[in-house]
């Protein structure tokens, strides 16, 4: 039982590439979301999502877009990345079961673009 | 607006001292209520969460968190730092309707001075 793992762990881009970020869970939850983590702002959520075939945009979504064609896939893209999404990503996934409602993370992407 | 506040950026407290971390959201209903724990490079990890019931919650790590519904707040204490505790913590809220995503904090970081 691996829970929320995230591929790849680091990676630099330069302006303008393009990249998947792959967020992966075995506990079978139903909701899925990406966060970026930047000094002094916490974490804010770029898109989520409720269901397998179903993406919502976030706080922060532009410059990115989502898709969970299998339920316990969501994949993050960057079309053209730019040196403002230099960032830690967070992705997680939530189960909503009254008072053991949790919300589990996986271990993290750094991305630095450059 | 649903909002979290962590009025504190930075504390510093010497080891075996008490500790508490201030947090305060706006809301329009009663949310869930947690506390998360990253050190440096790492995930978030869940030191505790409120649902409902007992306002004073026990965490991991011998940490535990009042919910004080007058004053919006979810501090969180414990009575004796050990160097181990130097991170950063996030405060975050959650509504009860299901697909919603956490809303965090700006984080505090914590220093443990010998």
């Amino acid at each position: 039982n691996a829970g929320v793992t995230q591929t790849p762990k680091f990676r630099v881009l330069k302006t303008g590439q393009s990249m998947t970020l792959l967020c992966a869970q075995d506990m079978n939850h139903e909701y899925m979301y990406w966060y970026r983590q930047d000094p002094g702002m916490g974490l804010r959520l770029i898109h989520y999502s409720v269901g397998e075939g179903t993406t919502a945009k976030g706080e922060v979504p532009d410059g990115y877009n989502v898709s969970r064609l299998k339920k316990q896939n969501f994949l993050l893209g960057l079309e053209s990345a730019a040196p403002s999404q230099t960032s830690v990503y967070f992705c997680a996934t939530r189960r909503l079961a009254g008072a053991q409602e949790t919300q589990y993370f996986g271990p993290g992407t750094r991305l630095l673009v450059l | 607006a649903q909002s979290v506040t962590q009025p504190d950026i930075h504390i510093t407290v010497s080891e075996g001292a008490s500790l508490e971390l201030r947090c305060n959201y706006s809301y329009g209903a009663t949310p869930y209520l947690f506390w998360y724990v990253q050190s440096p490079g790492q995930g978030l990890q869940l030191l505790l969460k409120y649902f409902s019931g007992d306002t004073l919650v026990q965490g991991i790590k011998g940490f535990e968190a009042e919910f004080k519904r007058s004053q919006s707040s979810f501090n969180l204490r414990k009575p004796s730092v050990h160097w181990s505790d130097a991170a950063e913590y996030f405060c975050a809220v959650g509504a009860r309707q299901a697909g919603t995503a956490l809303i965090f904090g700006k984080g505090t970081t914590l220093s443990v001075s010998s």
